[in-house]
């Protein structure tokens, strides 16, 4: 099993709607997740962090963790076309160098 | 504002040579990371460095090296290109971890696209 696994895309949804992404990880011992936007032709950058069970809200964006079922998820509501891009799910390398372990990435389109 | 900026956009190069890609951080980060990422794959780990001369491998380092001589460059090396080294290279830099809650944000440069014919 792979160390962290993104559902598989791509994924389009209309304008308006929820878009969910998901994210399974192997490591029990995981404490922080993380969820980063790659725009095309950019490089990924920070959007949300997660670090307990429940949601963590920012905006639209909210993120899910279930560290029971090992997953966190991320739903953005109100789905903009601005919002297409790849989404890729990280969580810390299990070592005190800040090491992330991405997982293969979503790619989203949001359709007018 | 933080940067971390690489030294080309796009490279192109032929089989056998010896190809040098640059990473500059303006943060005085001392962990450093070298991904490459290809269409389906994600971001793969090649090396990472969490200080001055300190290296270590990540998942695929093979026919990669690096050098870190100066806490703000960190550098990858392809002793000698291949057609499969082909990719996208992107590096980041972070803090380090001071806990085990700590926040590890990796800031990414802009990438460098690789073309080995």
């Amino acid at each position: 099993q792979k160390e962290v696994e993104q559902n598989s895309g791509p994924l389009s949804v209309p304008e308006g709607a929820i878009a969910s992404l998901n994210c399974t990880y192997s490591d029990r011992g995981s404490q922080s997740f993380f969820w980063y936007r790659q725009y095309s032709g950019k490089s990924p950058e920070l959007i949300m962090s997660i670090y307990s069970n429940g949601d963590q809200e920012d905006g639209r964006f909210t993120a899910q963790l279930n560290k029971a079922s090992q997953y966190v998820s991320l739903l953005i509501r109100d789905s903009q076309p601005s919002d297409s891009a790849t989404y890729l799910c990280a969580v810390p390398g299990g070592t005190s160098y800040g090491k992330l372990t991405f997982g293969q990435g979503t790619i989203l389109t949001v359709h007018p | 504002d933080v940067k971390v900026t690489q030294s080309s956009r796009y490279l192109v190069k032929r089989t056998g040579e010896k190809v040098f890609l640059e990473c500059v951080q303006d943060m005085d980060h001392e962990n450093m990371f070298w991904y490459r990422q290809d269409p389906g794959l994600g971001l793969r780990l090649i090396y990472f460095s969490y200080d001055v001369k300190m290296k270590e491998k990540g998942d695929i380092p093979e026919g990669y090296s690096v050098s870190r001589e100066k806490k703000e460059r960190f550098s990858l090396i392809l002793e000698s290109a291949s057609t499969n080294q082909t990719s996208m290279y992107l590096c980041a830099s972070s803090s380090p971890v001071t806990g085990g809650w700590s926040y590890n944000e990796q800031f990414f440069g802009p990438g460098t696209r690789l073309t080995v014919l």
